[in-house]
């Protein structure tokens, strides 16, 4: 059973370029969560997700940040117009429901802003 | 905002020694608190999930209790060895609502 996939595993993107990343979460979980570790940060809650639902962006940046989960592929995290401090690892974690089991980790996304 | 911090920042033990450390967490409305293990160069895995005061669980050397009328929680590890090595994060749900809110974790060194 293949776990939590994220790619690309590094992205290097210039200042004013978008950036997207993707992230399929388990097989038979419909619960995605995007977290952002800045350097020298912890774990910080993005956005929670369900098919074709946005349940939480509580933690989202209020501009050039959005995120999807469509019926169909992939959730995708989208930074448009990145700056220098959009330099960060980007972790997806996926849950079959969200009732307090713990969330599986997808191995990131390290994202590098030239 | 919650806060959910955990203490110490970092520690280096010896092999062989028993260590520990905490996690603290608001003590009012109370869901879940979860241990993951975040090996470097890994993905965070999780270690337990403790809904009730009182919990304590096991898994080989290292376990975990539980306070949530004073809002901490200690994680053990007996005996370290240098696979230990990681950064130990706790996560805290205030509902069943799918969001954690994650300390900024511990991050163990075990030397042999």
């Amino acid at each position: 059973n293949a776990g939590v996939m994220q790619n690309p595993r590094h992205l290097v993107r210039r200042r004013g370029q978008e950036a997207r990343l993707r992230c399929s979460p388990m097989k038979g979980h419909s619960h995605v969560y995007w977290y952002r570790q800045l350097p020298e940060e912890g774990l910080k809650f993005m956005v929670y997700l369900q098919k074709e639902n946005i349940i939480d962006e509580s933690g989202m940046p209020k501009e050039r940040f959005s995120a999807e989960f469509p019926k169909e592929g992939p959730s995708i995290l989208r930074i448009q117009q990145v700056v220098r401090g959009d330099s960060a690892a980007y972790f997806c974690a996926s849950s079959p429901v969200p009732d307090g089991q713990p969330q599986h980790f997808g191995d990131g996304t390290r994202l590098s802003i030239l | 905002i919650l806060n959910v911090e955990q203490s110490p920042q970092s520690l280096h033990v010896q092999e062989g020694d028993s260590t520990n450390f905490t996690c603290s967490f608001p003590s009012s409305n109370f869901y879940a608190l979860h241990w993951y293990r975040w090996e470097t160069a890994k993905s965070p895995e999780a270690l337990f999930v403790m809904t009730l005061n009182g919990d304590e669980k096991k898994k080989g050397r290292i376990s975990a209790t539980l306070n949530t009328k004073e809002g901490y929680s200690y994680l053990y590890i007996k005996g370290s060895q240098p696979e230990d090595s990681a950064t130990y994060l706790c996560a805290f749900d205030q509902t069943n609502a799918g969001k954690s809110t994650f300390g900024d974790g511990t991050t163990l060194t075990v030397k042999p």
